[in-house]
């Protein structure tokens, strides 16, 4: 079974950084393009950033493009997003997903239950 | 404001059929598949259609996908008070060069 472990999760001072990382098992992480998406409590989904199997392939959001950076190390089975300057529009659930494929897709077929991240003074 | 615009709520009484909607553009759902995630409160989202209508192993045959041109639906037949849940589209965009949703539609049971 896939399983999604966020962690890194807490409250934040405006301009501060925090890295949120996930811990991945129930499947070969090293094959799998992995992505995190956000939500604002009660609302909608955003997409953050995407990575290939590989690491050959990074993409982010414009809303985070220069401060946010995401990173995996496939041995540790592990996903990492390194958040910087981050506002109150930041916060909200961070999910780690899977993708379906090695390379970026649409498919995201599983996901971690989330942690949250919270800005404020 | 989302990318992909979705009616905010849908409602229908049990054994009904309910359709959601999906609006896009051609940069989104008019070049690039369409997947659908269905998330009950306090869980994460979870894939329900992928492929514009593929259904993943698990998923009812009362849970259907279409899309046409830049637009995309959910269709739930034959309602049940389980499907009461809140449904999201999603595709990748060419222009923003990412993946996009659409707000959300939450389905109530009558």
């Amino acid at each position: 079974e896939v399983q999604l472990v966020e962690s890194g999760g807490g409250l934040v001072q405006p301009g501060r950084s925090l890295r949120v990382s996930c811990a991945a098992s129930g499947f070969t992480f090293g094959d799998y393009a992995m992505h995190w998406v956000r939500q604002t409590p009660g609302k909608g989904l955003e997409w953050v950033s995407g990575i290939s199997w590989k690491s050959d392939n990074i993409v982010y959001a414009d809303s985070v493009k220069g401060r946010f950076t995401m990173s995996r190390d496939n041995a540790r089975r592990s996903l990492y997003l390194e958040m910087t300057n981050l506002g109150p529009d930041d916060t909200a659930f961070y999910f780690c997903v899977k993708d379906t494929g090695q390379q970026l897709t649409n498919y995201l077929d599983s996901w971690g239950q989330g942690t949250l991240v919270t800005v404020s003074p | 404001q989302s990318v992909l615009i979705q009616p905010p709520s849908a409602s229908g009484t049990p054994g009904q059929r309910v359709t959601i909607s999906c609006s896009g553009s051609t940069s989104n759902i008019g070049g690039n598949i369409v997947n659908w995630y269905q998330q009950f409160p306090g869980m994460a989202p979870k894939l329900l259609i992928f492929s514009n209508h593929q259904r993943p192993s698990g998923v009812p045959d009362r849970f259907s996908g279409s899309k046409s041109g830049t637009s995309a639906s959910l269709a739930i037949s034959g309602l049940q008070s389980d499907d009461e849940s809140v449904y999201f589209c999603s595709t990748w965009d060419d222009n923003l060069h990412g993946l996009v949703f659409g707000g959300g539609t939450k389905v109530t049971v009558l």
